[in-house]
């Protein structure tokens, strides 16, 4: 069965500090994505990427990095937290395509910046 | 407004009951999915919909891009549906597949 595996799924940093998201997938998919769900809320997505070693900016890219080093892994990077940067982060991937643009989600990682 | 408005925000049900959730969009979208979060906050893919009408089991989902709307019917609810349902839209031209969330409706089904 395909599958998203997020690291970690939760974590506390300190307000300024360095923080990595981690995303493997293992469906084979060309796009995978991070969005941010802040409580109450939707998803917003943060950045994409549709090919290894390109990202491209969503729709709230404004203080996060993206890493695509491989097919299978997608990194979010915080190179300075802040306080509203507390959400949780869910990665997906899908193949891009018509139906095959279908999302499919990671296990979400709790994000706490104190 | 929202390109993407979801409805209603929150919606109780007795077990049993029927019900349905809707989406109406600002713009002509090109595909629409639905998703269920439940109550550990997991994603779950319900329904991927470019037209028409799709069924699994006692869900229902129908897309109609002209009208610039989709639906989600729960038939004979039960407790595990409970959960925020949101719907997600992809609209045509250079979006490059991005989907643009509602902000979900919150379903508890009572016993």
């Amino acid at each position: 069965e395909a599958a998203v595996t997020q690291s970690p799924r939760s974590k506390v940093a300190v307000t300024g500090g360095k923080v990595t998201l981690s995303c493997h997938q293992t469906n084979n998919h060309d796009y995978m994505y991070w969005y941010r769900q802040d409580t109450g809320h939707g998803l917003r997505l943060i950045h994409y990427s549709y090919v290894a070693d390109s990202t491209e900016k969503g729709d709230i890219p404004d203080g996060y990095k993206a890493s695509r080093p491989s097919q299978e892994n997608f990194s979010l990077i915080l190179e300075l937290a802040s306080l509203s940067q507390t959400a949780v982060y869910f990665c997906a991937s899908s193949g891009g395509l018509g139906s095959q643009n279908t999302l499919y989600f990671g296990a979400g990682t709790r994000l706490s910046v104190l | 407004g929202m390109p993407v408005e979801q409805n209603p925000p929150a919606l109780s049900l007795y077990e049993g009951a029927d019900s349905g959730l809707r989406c109406n969009f600002s713009t002509t979208m090109k595909s629409v999915q639905w998703f269920q979060q439940n109550h550990r906050g997991r994603l779950i893919t319900l329904f991927y919909l470019a037209q028409g009408t799709k069924e699994n089991g006692r869900l229902k989902s129908t897309f109609n891009s002209k009208e610039r709307y989709s639906t989600l019917h729960i038939k004979d609810a039960q407790l595990e549906d409970s959960g925020t349902y949101f719907c997600a839209a992809e609209a045509g031209g250079g979006s490059g597949n991005k989907l643009i969330f509602g902000t979900g409706t919150l379903l508890s089904v009572k016993p």
